[in-house]
C-alpha cells in the first residue's frame, strides 16, 4: 500500500514556462515534506522541503504549496529552464521519535523542451 | 565541504556471493540512514542509525541483509548469499540528527547487480 503517491509519471514543458508537479499522501502521521531531484546514475539531491505547520515554502524558482486537508502537496518551478529535466520525488516523514526515515513516492520524470 | 560518498559504485555479483557496501557520511552527522531503490521505483528504507546505535531495521528484507556503523561514523552494509532479486541501487543518506534539520542528504549510491 503507497503511502506516498506521485501519479504522474512524466510531465513535459516549454521553456520559460511553470512546472507543475503533484503528489498525494494517505498517512495522516506525516508532518515533514521534501521534495528531491534526481539525475541518472546519481543520487537524489534536495531541493526544497516544508513542515505541516506551513503551507508554503518558497526557495528561488521553486515553491512547495502543502494541502493539509486534502493530503497533497505540489511542487512549482517557474521559470522551467532545461537543466531542471530530471525525476522529481516526493517524500514524507513522521517526525515522531528520532526516526526520520522517509517513504518516497514512484517519481515523476519531468523533461523541459528549450 | 564534502557530501556522502559511497564505494564501490557499481558492483557485479555472482549469486551466493557475498557484498560489502560502504558509506561515508557528512562529517558530524548523527543519523545515518540505508535505502534501497529498484528500477523504476523510489528508495525504499531500509535501516537507520543514530550514532553508534542502530535504532531501526525494520526495512531489512530478509536476515540476509546486516549493516554496521561501529564509531559512528562510516557505515557498512553487508548482503550475505545475494540473490538476483537484491539487484538494486543502495543509497545512503545522513541528517543532522534528532532536535537539527532533519533534511537528508544522499550519496551517488551503490548499484547492485547480481547474476
Amino acid at each position: 500500500d503507497q503511502q506516498v503517491k506521485q501519479n504522474s509519471p512524466s510531465l513535459s514543458v516549454q521553456e520559460g514556462r511553470i512546472s507543475i508537479l503533484n503528489c498525494d499522501y494517505t498517512n495522516s502521521m506525516f508532518d515533514y515534506f521534501l521534495w528531491y531531484k534526481k539525475y541518472p546514475a546519481e543520487g537524489p539531491t534536495f531541493l526544497i522541503s516544508i513542515s505541516s505547520i506551513k503551507d508554503k515554502n518558497e526557495d528561488g524558482r521553486f515553491t512547495v504549496f502543502l494541502n493539509k486537508s486534502a493530503k497533497h502537496l505540489s511542487l512549482h518551478i517557474v521559470p522551467s529552464q532545461p537543466g531542471d529535466s530530471a525525476v522529481y520525488f516526493c517524500a514524507a516523514s513522521a517526525s515522531g521519535g528520532s526516526n526520520y526515515k522517509l517513504t518516497f513516492g514512484k517519481g515523476t520524470l519531468l523533461t523541459v523542451n528549450p | 565541504g564534502a557530501g556522502v560518498s559511497q564505494s564501490p559504485r557499481y558492483k557485479v555479483a555472482k549469486r551466493g556471493q557475498d557484498v560489502a557496501l560502504r558509506c561515508d557520511p557528512i562529517s558530524g552527522h548523527v543519523s545515518l540512514f540505508w535505502y534501497q531503490q529498484a528500477l523504476g521505483q523510489g528508495p525504499e528504507f531500509l535501516t537507520y542509525f543514530q550514532n553508534e546505535a542502530q535504532l531501526d531495521k525494520s526495512g531489512l528484507p530478509s536476515d540476509r541483509f546486516f549493516a554496521e556503523r561501529p564509531e559512528g561514523s562510516v557505515s557498512t552494509l553487508k548482503i550475505q548469499r545475494t540473490q538476483q532479486e537484491d539487484s538494486a541501487v543502495y543509497l545512503c543518506a545522513s541528517s543532522q540528527g534528532q532536535g537539527r534539520s532533519p533534511t537528508q542528504y544522499f550519496g551517488p549510491g551503490t548499484r547492485l547487480t547480481v547474476l
